[in-house]
């Protein structure tokens, strides 16, 4: 069966550290990757979608980027980070094409101070 | 950008009762999708509904769609306080990729 592990489940960083948060998908092959963003409260905003490795795309302009070395490997990094980086960070995969649904990680609580 | 719009932000029940809640979207679709999402945690798959079909049952949810009018439904009936979670709906469509609402926070009483 399929499997979505993502890390770590909360961290608290300080302004202008780096970021990297690792998600990987086990149990299928060539799956869409994609990194979401939740603020408090509210629904979630794309950040990046990737459809095969080495493939980003970025759907807002930010401070984040995105990587995928490995089919099943996506990671979601900084350099700098800011206060309003702060958020709840999930990590979702689909089938390629979609049309089934997503399968979510349990996600980074990211506090930035 | 947002797609999906739920309605009601948020909805306070009693438990045993049945909770409806709504959704909205702009563009043209391939699928809605429902998601639940306890606090803290990651979103759950609930079930997806097809551009071409109207009406969905799993369990004690109901799905409805209408695409002329870009809405639709989650019904929750015979609610338990366990229910009590965001409820999100996600549009897949042919032009962007998944969209999701603000989600109706629902709390069923106990």
């Amino acid at each position: 069966s399929q499997t979505i592990h993502q890390w770590p489940a909360t961290l608290v960083q300080p302004v202008g550290s780096p970021l990297s948060l690792e998600c990987t998908v086990e149990g299928t092959s060539n799956p869409n990757l994609y990194w979401y963003r939740q603020a408090a409260g509210r629904g979630l905003q794309l950040l990046f979608y990737s459809v095969g490795i080495g493939q980003i795309s970025s759907e807002v302009p930010q401070n984040l980027s995105a990587s995928r070395p490995q089919d099943r490997q996506f990671i979601l990094s900084s350099k700098k980070l800011l206060l309003s980086d702060s958020g709840f960070y999930l990590c979702a995969w689909s089938v390629s094409p979609r049309g089934y649904g997503y399968t979510f990680g349990s996600g980074t609580r990211l506090t930035v101070v | 950008s947002q797609q999906g719009e739920e309605d009601p932000q948020a909805l306070s029940i009693q438990e045993g009762e049945n909770a409806t809640m709504n959704c909205s979207y702009k563009t043209s679709i391939n699928n809605l999708q429902w998601y639940r999402q306890n606090s803290g945690r990651g979103l759950v798959h609930l079930i997806l509904i097809r551009s071409n079909e109207r009406e969905k049952h799993s369990g004690r949810l109901r799905v409805t769609l209408d695409t002329s009018k870009k809405s639709s439904s989650l019904l929750i009936t015979a609610s338990r306080a366990a229910d009590t979670a965001s409820y999100f709906c996600a549009t897949d469509s042919p032009i962007v990729d998944m969209r999701f609402g603000a989600g109706t926070r629902l709390t069923v009483k106990p």
